[in-house]
C-alpha cells in the first residue's frame, strides 16, 4: 500500500534549525513534492514545493534525492510562531496516481 | 485571507440527510481540489476539478459527488450521510498552469465547512 509518512510530532527551542522528513515510497515520476502548514482550525498553507535537488525560499528549504522517495523540509532558525502541523504532499503510484497528505508532523517551538 | 471561499462554515445534519458545500475558488484559478481531514484519517484527497472537468479521483465515496461550473465554483454534494462523514471539508484552487500535472502549482484553501452528522 502506498504511503507517506512522516513523524508525528518534534519539539524545538526558538533560533533552531528544524528539519522534517517525509517518506514517499512509491512516488510518481512527474509531479511535484509540496510541503503545507497548518494553523488549528484552519485551511493549509503552502510552505515550498519542488521536484528534485534544493529548492529555496524565504521561508524554507526542500531537500528531494534523486530517488525521490524521500524529502525533508527545513525551517532556519524556528520561531514560536511556527508551532504548527507540517504536511507533506506527493503523488503515488498503486492503483492509479493518488494525490497523498503525509501524516503531519505537529512542530512544537518553545523558547 | 486565501481568496477561496466556502459555505457554509458550519453544518449540523442527521444521518440519512443530503448536503451541499460549496466553494469558491480564487480568481483566474482552474483547479479545485476538495479534501476531508478527520482525526483519524488526516487529510483525505477526494477529488480534482480542472476547467468543469474531472481531472482526478481520490478517496471519494459513492455517497459522494462534486461538480465545477461554468464560472468556476464547485459543489461537493454528501449523501444518506453517516455519522463517520462528520469531518471538516476543505476546497482548494489552483492556477493550473501545467494540466499535464495533479499537483503542478501552489494550491490555496478555504476555510473549510464543519460538518457535523448526528
Amino acid at each position: 500500500l502506498a504511503k507517506t509518512t512522516q513523524p508525528i510530532s518534534m519539539d524545538s527551542y526558538e533560533g533552531q534549525e528544524v528539519n522534517i522528513t517525509c517518506s514517499h515510497n512509491n512516488i510518481a515520476t512527474n509531479d511535484y513534492i509540496t510541503w503545507y502548514q497548518q494553523f488549528p482550525s484552519q485551511g493549509p498553507r503552502f510552505i515550498i514545493q519542488g521536484y528534485k535537488t534544493k529548492v529555496t525560499n524565504e521561508v524554507a528549504s526542500l531537500f528531494i534525492p534523486a530517488d525521490r522517495k524521500s524529502s525533508t523540509l527545513s525551517l532556519p532558525r524556528v520561531s514560536l510562531s511556527d508551532t504548527a502541523v507540517y504536511y507533506c504532499l506527493a503523488i503515488l503510484t498503486g492503483g492509479g496516481n493518488k494525490l497523498t497528505f503525509g501524516t503531519g508532523t505537529q512542530l512544537k517551538v518553545e523558547l | 485571507d486565501s481568496g477561496v471561499t466556502q459555505t457554509p462554515k458550519h453544518l449540523i445534519t442527521a444521518t440519512g440527510q443530503r448536503v451541499t458545500l460549496r466553494c469558491s475558488p480564487r480568481s483566474g484559478d482552474l483547479s479545485v481540489y476538495w479534501y476531508q481531514q478527520s482525526l483519524d484519517q488526516g487529510l483525505q484527497f477526494l477529488i480534482q476539478y480542472y476547467n468543469g472537468e474531472e481531472r482526478a479521483k481520490g478517496n471519494i465515496l459513492e455517497r459522494f459527488s462534486a461538480q465545477q461550473f461554468p464560472d468556476l465554483h464547485s459543489e461537493l454534494n454528501l449523501s444518506s450521510l453517516e455519522l463517520g462523514d462528520s469531518a471538516l471539508y476543505f476546497c482548494a484552487s489552483s492556477v493550473g498552469r501545467e494540466p499535464e500535472r495533479i499537483v503542478d502549482n501552489e494550491q490555496f484553501f478555504g476555510p473549510g465547512t464543519r460538518l457535523t452528522v448526528l
